[in-house]
């Protein structure tokens, strides 16, 4: 998984509780993305880093927010869950080895009752 | 319309045959081009990615890109059952303010039976 880890791997929470993810890369890469897949979507971006503090909105961030303080660590928070943000949250990282290839980690899976 | 279509199968195959996997796009900027497999439960792997159009070929797997046509497709040759996982096909814009965002397709679910 290229050096990315998430956590946590699965949740269960409730309607209108915070939630937040996180990734995390050992390599000290500049770019960090926010993915969510659900069937018959694909993966879709939900907000990216392009350094520390820098952060720009995906395709579906509406009631996403992120923050990168570290260059290692990409956090993802859903400020009030809701049953539509139940879905698989991949994290991914552009090395910059080769086109835009990015590598992803192995996945959150979230459940909002 | 979405930017990327891309058939979501089912396709079910037997061992040995010659599979095809397509995606068209609307976008012409696209400039990079790649196949991710992702078996279940598990995070996207990149499987190979081009630039621009032509052909590019890595074992058993080619990567043909058609930018006149807005096609782009993966073929897998001598088919496995442990090729059988979801395919994406995945596309940007090279350079500038892109900041290396992928536009994804649905996914094409493949089995391939013994």
């Amino acid at each position: 998984d290229a050096g990315i880890t998430q956590s946590p791997r699965h949740k269960v929470t409730e309607t209108g509780t915070p939630v937040t993810l996180r990734c995390h890369q050992t390599e000290n890469h500049r770019y960090m993305y926010w993915y969510r897949q659900d069937p018959g979507h694909g993966l879709r971006l939900i907000h990216y880093s392009y350094g520390v503090k820098d952060t720009d909105k995906g395709e579906v961030s509406d009631g996403y927010s992120v923050s990168r303080s570290k260059t290692e660590d990409f956090l993802l928070t859903l400020e009030s869950a809701t049953s539509s943000q139940t879905s698989v949250y991949f994290c991914a990282i552009m090395t910059g080895t080769g086109a835009d290839t990015q590598y992803f980690g192995p996945g959150t899976r979230l459940t909002v009752l | 319309q979405k930017e990327v279509e891309q058939d979501p199968g089912p396709l079910s195959v037997p061992e040995g045959a010659i599979v095809s996997l397509n995606c068209t796009y609307s976008n012409s900027a696209f400039q990079y081009f790649m196949w991710y497999r992702q078996y279940s439960r598990k995070g996207p792997e990149l499987l190979m990615y081009t630039y621009s159009s032509g052909n590019k070929e890595d074992g058993r797997f080619t990567a043909q890109v058609d930018k006149s046509s807005k096609y782009i497709s993966l073929f897998i040759r001598d088919s496995q059952p442990s090729d059988s996982a979801t395919y994406l096909c995945a596309m940007s814009v090279a350079g500038g303010t892109s900041y290396g965002k992928l536009t994804f397709g649905q996914g094409t679910i493949l089995t391939v039976h013994p």
